[in-house]
C-alpha cells in the first residue's frame, strides 16, 4: 500500500544501547511527525519536520534523542544510551501539507521499543 | 496549553448496541480543531472526523456521529449499530488553528462482543 511504513516493527534493546527507528512517510508529503505513545496512554509530540527542516524539536524528551530527515522523505529517530523509562511505542505521521488543523496526519503503524 | 480529557477508560457492548464515547477539552485558543482517530489491534492510528470550532453544527457519516458543544468543551463520537470490527482504541485529539502539533486525550478501549 501507499500508507506511512515504520521499521523495525519491534526492537528490544538492552539498557545502554542505541538505537535507531526509520519512518518511509507517504510520497510527497511535505510535513513529518514523530509520537512517543507510552503503554496505556494517548500519543505525545516528539518533533516536527517540514521537507528536510526540523521546525520543531520541542517535544523530545532529552538530548538522548535525535531526529532526522536529510532528503526530506525517509527519517530515522535515534535514541542513544536506551534507558527503560524510553519504553514505548514510537509513531510517525505525515501529512500533505503544513498544518494539522487543516491536513489531516496519517500515522504509521509504529515501532514498539522495549528496553530491559 | 491544551489539554484533552476521556473519563471512561473501557467500553464493552455487544454487537449491535450503539457506543458513546466522551470528550473533554480545555484550550485558551479561539479557534481549534478537534479530532477523533481509532487504534485497531494493529497499531495505526485511523483518522476518523475532524470538526473546527467555528461550526457546531452536529453531523452523521456512516455509523459515525458527533456531538460539538462549545459551551460545555464537549466532542462526543457515537457509533451506532456497533460491530465487531469496531473494537480499538478510540482517541480524541486537539489542535490549536493551523498549528501542527495534535494534543491526544488517553484513550477508550472499545470492545464489541459478537
Amino acid at each position: 500500500g501507499a500508507g506511512v511504513s515504520q521499521s523495525p516493527r519491534y526492537k528490544v534493546a538492552k539498557r545502554g544501547q542505541d538505537v535507531a527507528l526509520r519512518c518511509d512517510p507517504i510520497s510527497g508529503h511535505v510535513s513529518l511527525f514523530w509520537y512517543q505513545q507510552a503503554l496505556g496512554q494517548g500519543p505525545e509530540f516528539l518533533t516536527y519536520f517540514q521537507n528536510e527542516a526540523q521546525l520543531d524539536k520541542s517535544g523530545l524528551p532529552s538530548d538522548r534523542f535525535f531526529a532526522e530527515r536529510p532528503e526530506g522523505s525517509v527519517s530515522t529517530l535515534k535514541i542513544q544510551r536506551t534507558q527503560q523509562e524510553d519504553s514505548a511505542v514510537y509513531l510517525c505521521a505525515s501529512s500533505h501539507g503544513l498544518a494539522a488543523s487543516t491536513d489531516t496526519q496519517y500515522f504509521g503503524p509504529g515501532t514498539r521499543l522495549t528496553v530491559l | 496549553a491544551q489539554k484533552v480529557t476521556q473519563a471512561q477508560t473501557e467500553i464493552s457492548v455487544v454487537e449491535k448496541e450503539d457506543v458513546t464515547l466522551d470528550c473533554v477539552y480545555e484550550t485558551r485558543d479561539t479557534t481549534y480543531y478537534l479530532f477523533w482517530y481509532k487504534q485497531p489491534p494493529s497499531g495505526e492510528l485511523v483518522f476518523l472526523i475532524r470538526r473546527n470550532s467555528f461550526d457546531e453544527q452536529n453531523e452523521i457519516s456512516g455509523r459515525y456521529s458527533w456531538n460539538f458543544q462549545k459551551s460545555t468543551s464537549s466532542f462526543n463520537f457515537t457509533i451506532t449499530a456497533s460491530q465487531v470490527v469496531d473494537s480499538a482504541v478510540y482517541f480524541c485529539a486537539l489542535s490549536p488553528y493551523n498549528d501542527y502539533k495534535l494534543s491526544f486525550g488517553a484513550g477508550t478501549t472499545v470492545t464489541v462482543r459478537a
